[in-house]
């Protein structure tokens, strides 16, 4: 069975700080990997993909196989990222997502 | 708005009641995805219609059904309710049935409260 597991619920930091938000996997086959953002009033909305190697509003994410993490990063954070993210894999067909529990990033002045 | 729309936003009823949820995906998409979102159970995946056929099934409870008209519209049935269906119940769609590439669009979900 697929499973995903985001360890914090709330991660607070200040402007300008670095935010690592964190993502563990189970699953057997060869996932692919998203991360999805909520921002206050808005709906749930793709951030990036593994499989696209992207940087979206400056975050980064890598899938490490090894750790079977997929972990969030920005080096520098802004107030405007505050929002809630979800760390999801899809299965091999592509076509079920399996969502961890989310974590809400709150972004100090 | 040519994005995912749900109807109703808000919908409170009682126990042992029948609700439907309506979904109208983007346009040009042709899968459906019905998710809900609980507190206990966080964000999960209950079924998918792809050009009005069922293509995957998640976690759905047996009192549960959906499908897919042919303006590719979909409705979720909710029956015999109980305290525990009450969440938020999003539709996504998709322009393929499958894929890596397979990007999700959210519609901003339905409220169900069962009293």
């Amino acid at each position: 069975a697929q499973r995903v597991t985001q360890p914090e619920k709330l991660l607070s930091v200040f402007k300008g700080a670095p935010v690592e938000l964190k993502c563990n996997y189970s699953y057997s086959g060869s996932p692919e990997l998203f991360w999805y953002v909520q921002y206050s009033r808005q709906r749930l909305q793709l951030l990036l993909r593994h499989i696209s190697r992207e940087s979206i509003k400056g975050f980064t994410a890598d899938l490490n196989k090894g750790e079977t993490s997929f972990h969030l990063k920005k080096p520098f954070a802004q107030e405007e990222d505050s929002a809630m993210y979800y760390c999801a894999l899809t299965n091999n067909a592509g076509n079920m997502l399996t969502f961890g529990g989310g974590t809400r990033l709150m972004v100090k002045p | 708005d040519s994005g995912v729309t749900q109807t109703p936003k808000h919908l409170i009823t009682a126990t042992g009641q029948r609700v439907t949820l309506r979904c109208s995906p983007r346009s040009g998409d042709l899968s459906v995805y019905w998710y809900q979102q609980s507190l206990d159970q966080g964000l999960q995946f209950l079924i998918q219609y792809y050009n009005g056929e069922e293509r995957a099934k998640g976690n759905i409870l047996e009192r549960f059904s959906a499908q897919q008209f042919p303006d590719l519209h979909s409705e979720l049935n909710l029956s015999s309710l109980e305290l525990g269906d009450s969440a938020l119940y999003f539709c996504a769609s998709s322009v393929a049935a499958s894929s890596s590439y397979n990007e999700q669009f959210f519609g901003p979900g339905t409220r169900l409260t069962v009293l």
